[in-house]
């Protein structure tokens, strides 16, 4: 079992839709949860962190975690064409000295 | 420009050569690591530094990759006798707590 499993997509929404991004992960006792954006050919760029169960919202972006579950996801609301790229999950796992553990990442399709 | 850099930004080198990687880190950050991503996948944690301080190099994928940050400002990754696996970008990010913010990478290509 990967430590961090994301469905490597394409996830294809039209524009206008909200588009759902999962992530899960193994180790229970990971303390925060970052989402990631990447476009093709270029680095990480940060979308948002979230460390406490529940919803944290930033602009179109909202982070869910649901630490029982192990599960982490990010909503994109009224998905536009540039929010097309790689999507990855990355947690910190337990005293791991804040090194980041990444899924596969997601891609996602925003079509006009 | 107040990011991570990187240089070089793209290598082309033979196998068996060796490499060397710069990250110049966010100036007030005192946290600096190493990731490699291949095509298609999630980068990959390498080492990290503390300052000067290496304080996890079991991640590192062979003896012959090694990481050095001599005054706890920029760090070098060197890769010795490179093969043709070791194609992949190599990237640097930086931290002060825990959100970390990537350079734009190095890309290497092993013929």
């Amino acid at each position: 079992q990967k430590e961090v499993e994301q469905n490597s997509g394409p996830l294809s929404v039209p524009e206008g839709a909200i588009a759902s991004l999962n992530c899960t992960y193994s180790d229970r006792g990971s303390q925060s949860f970052f989402w990631y954006r990447q476009y093709s050919g270029k680095s990480p760029e940060l979308i948002m962190f979230i460390y406490s169960n529940g919803d944290k919202e930033d602009g179109r972006f909202t982070a869910q975690l649901n630490k029982a579950s192990q599960y982490v996801s990010l909503l994109i609301r009224d998905s536009q064409p540039s929010d097309s790229a790689t999507y990855l999950c990355a947690v910190n796992p337990r005293g791991a000295g804040n090194m980041l553990t990444f899924g596969g990442g997601t891609r996602l399709m925003v079509k006009p | 420009d107040t990011g991570v850099s990187q240089n070089p930004r793209h290598k082309i080198t033979k196998r068996g050569q060796n490499v060397t990687f710069r990250c110049d880190p966010i100036s007030e950050h005192n946290r600096l690591y190493w990731y490699r991503q291949t095509l298609g996948q999630g980068p990959e944690f390498l080492t990290y530094f503390q300052n000067e301080a290496q304080l996890e190099k079991s991640r590192l994928l062979s003896d012959r990759f090694s990481a050095e940050r001599p005054k706890g400002s920029f760090s070098t990754l060197e890769i010795q006798r490179t093969e043709q696996g070791d194609s992949a970008m190599y990237l640097c990010a930086s931290t002060e707590q825990e959100t970390q913010y990537f350079g734009p990478g190095t890309r290497l290509l092993v013929l």
